[in-house]
């Protein structure tokens, strides 16, 4: 599986959507995406995945065009707490490459 | 309760010496895994087990050898620690995949920083 590419850092303030766009130029037809949040000391935690277009549940939503070469990770008006290092992923079955990861650091 | 527990939480040896570090999951899960996050936080997949059997061994030395005695758990022996294994070291777990399906969820454990000296 192919690393994706994303932006080392990021920076916001409480209250603000923020979204984090990843790229897949290597993603193939039976591929996945998936996004992961690692606060520090702790393992990593599954955020959302999709296939194409949309997908949003209780914590963010995720915005993959029809191309699927990049996709997007939004956070609605976030906190001081999700401050965090966010991951994007090209998944399928027993199989994943984490990226180099997002540090997302929101300010007061 | 944890639901992917790992052991020790910390790790300090000295160059040459074996270490084991052992992992349980408590969640029913097929597939086990293990990952090494190095101090740029690169976070790189290891092996991958499924139902005791050994299905993705990334170019890892061999003094590195993992043991699934069931497939609740997987434990990560090495061998002759070199310096460049300090490292945080992750198991994970997810329900079984077939190919062509997503990866499902994985369950990472809280992780076990190892420091070789």
């Amino acid at each position: 599986l192919a690393k994706t590419t994303q932006p080392i850092s990021m920076d916001s303030y409480e209250g603000q959507e923020v979204n984090i766009t990843c790229s897949h130029n290597n993603i193939a037809t039976n591929d996945y995406i998936t996004w992961y949040q690692q606060f520090p000391s702790q393992g990593p935690r599954f955020i959302i995945q999709g296939y194409k277009t949309k997908v949003t549940n209780e914590v963010a939503s995720l915005f993959i065009p029809a191309d699927r070469k990049s996709s997007t990770l939004s956070l609605p008006r976030v906190s001081l707490s999700d401050t965090a290092v966010y991951y994007c992923l090209d998944t399928n079955a027993g199989k994943s490459t984490f990226g180099d990861g997002t540090t997302l650091t929101v300010k007061p | 309760d944890t639901a992917v527990s790992q052991t020790p939480k910390y790790l300090v040896t000295q160059m040459g010496n074996d270490k084991s570090i052992k992992c349980e999951q408590n969640l029913g899960h097929d597939t086990m895994y293990w990952y090494k996050q190095d101090s740029k936080k690169f976070l790189k997949i290891m092996f991958s087990y499924n139902n005791k059997e050994l299905i993705i061994n990334e170019t890892v030395p061999n003094r590195f050898s993992p043991k699934s005695p069931d497939k609740a758990h997987l434990n990560l022996h090495i061998n002759s620690l070199e310096l460049g294994d300090s490292a945080v070291y992750f198991c994970a777990s997810s329900p079984g995949a077939l190919a062509g399906e997503p990866l499902n969820e994985q369950f990472f454990g809280p992780g076990t920083r190892l420091t070789v000296l």
